[in-house]
């Protein structure tokens, strides 16, 4: 079965520190699609970042990056010195090739507190 | 340019009745997506069309449910003899084909069901 587990529901860290969001998939598919996404209070989901199940390689976007290892099925993502405007609540998905349809773990509610 | 747009915005409905929520994807994006979201939940699949015809409805919860897309751009989803069980917020995503790209989320109509 296809599925996304963040067993991190709530996490808290006072701003300037670094915070590791945790994402563990689980599917049959060989090709598959990664996503994380990013919820802020006014509710609008905002598009992070796309990793391919072929590229392993891990990505650094600013203070952003993230760490994919298909051995362990996971993709992680780590703010690095944290800003009250990071607290959201982040969203690990799984696209299902084929129709490309998410299937979303339940996400991690960020509080970085000043 | 414009992105994912929604309306209405808020829906409050009585028990036993009919709603319609409508989803203007970005211009040009042919894959569109419905998902519904609990509180506290990720996002939840429900329907997926390329184009004007449903390509998976698997995530649709019964018959009550039913989407549209007539002309390739705006969505209607339609809910029949509405339930309590039916309150979430709907959300909308469109992408720019059939194919691993990324999903542009509109805001979501919140939809009561009192």
């Amino acid at each position: 079965a296809q599925k996304v587990t963040q067993a991190q529901t709530e996490i808290s860290v006072v701003e300037k520190e670094d915070v590791t969001l945790d994402c563990v998939y689980e599917t049959r598919d060989t090709t598959y699609y990664l996503f994380w996404y990013k919820q802020p209070p006014s509710g609008e989901l905002v598009f992070l970042i796309r990793r391919n199940s072929f590229d392993e390689q891990n990505e650094i976007s600013g203070r952003y990056s993230w760490n994919f290892q298909k051995s362990t099925s996971s993709f992680n993502f780590t703010i690095t010195a944290s800003q009250v405007v990071d607290s959201a609540v982040y969203f690990c998905a799984l696209g299902e090739s084929g129709t490309y349809k998410y299937i979303f773990g339940t996400g991690t509610r960020l509080k970085v507190l000043a | 340019g414009a992105g994912v747009s929604q309306t209405p915005s808020n829906k409050v409905t009585e028990k036993g009745k009919y709603v319609e929520l409508r989803c203007d994807p970005i211009s040009g994006h042919t894959a569109l997506y419905w998902y519904r979201q609990s509180l506290g939940q990720g996002p939840e699949f429900l329907i997926y069309f390329q184009g004007t015809g449903a390509a998976d409805d698997s995530g649709l919860p019964n018959d009550r449910f039913f989407a549209v897309r007539p002309e390739g751009s705006v969505s209607t989803l339609k809910i029949q003899r509405t339930e309590r069980g039916d309150s979430a917020v709907y959300l909308c995503a469109s992408s720019l084909s059939r194919g691993p790209y990324e999903q542009y989320f509109g805001p979501g109509t919140r939809l009561t069901v009192t």
